[in-house]
């Protein structure tokens, strides 16, 4: 019972560079979310996917874009990382977005820019 | 537009103690409300949640949760505090209007347990 997998967990990069977080979900769940985490910000939607084949922006979208691959799996992409983006990245997963069911959580990866 | 606000950024209570952590939302509509327990170093885990069955809520751990429409408020307690209840706690909002059901969380409370 993996539920939500992310990878990697802990990752240091240098500014500019790009890394792509994964993300998949073994709960055929139709609807996956990354959040960003910073401390007393609570969390803060980046991109969401309510089924397969769509993805819509959320609060803090910019410097972000993901990739819904297939039901399971929703990638997220820093293409030219900064600073500012330093935080924990969440990944979740639903059932479906309207049904109030709330969302199973991944354990994080833990992003550092210097 | 939703919001959710919890007042409070740290609580501390004794072991054995009434745990009190307080969260107001604010929403359009009648929404649902959420309250996930985040231990250091892991992810959010669901504690429990209302979607308008009933007003008070059991969850997991002993915790519970009450909706009040009239105070627009949704504060999570516990009786008798333990030692492993030492974490951050986050209140969450979800519309159920349309297509936008996206969970708006709150800042976060941490919540120290002392012995």
């Amino acid at each position: 019972n993996a539920g939500v997998t992310q990878t990697p967990k802990f990752q240091v990069l240098k500014t500019g560079q790009s890394m792509t977080l994964q993300c998949a979900q073994d709960m055929n769940h139709n609807s996956m979310y990354w959040y960003r985490q910073d401390p007393g910000m609570g969390l803060r939607l980046i991109y969401y996917s309510a089924s397969e084949g769509t993805t819509d922006k959320g609060e803090v979208p910019n410097g972000y874009n993901v990739s819904r691959l297939n039901k399971r799996e929703f990638s997220l992409r820093l293409e030219s990382a900064a600073p500012s983006q330093t935080s924990v990245y969440f990944c979740a997963s639903t059932i479906e977005q309207t049904a109030g069911y709330g969302y199973t959580f991944g354990s994080g990866t833990r992003l550092t820019v210097v | 537009a939703q919001s959710v606000t919890q007042l409070g950024s740290h609580v501390s209570v004794s072991e054995g103690a009434l745990v009190l952590l307080r969260c107001n939302y604010s929403s359009s509509v009648p929404p649902y409300l959420f309250w996930y327990v985040q231990y250091p170093n892991q992810g959010l885990q669901l504690l429990l949640k209302y979607t308008s069955a009933a007003t008070l809520v059991k969850g997991i751990n002993g915790f519970e949760a009450e909706f009040k429409k009239s105070e627009t408020s949704f504060h999570l307690t516990k009786p008798s505090a333990h030692m492993s209840d030492a974490a951050e706690y986050f209140c969450a909002v979800s519309d159920r209007a349309g297509n936008t059901g996206k969970l708006i969380f709150g800042q976060g409370t941490t919540l120290q347990v002392k012995p």
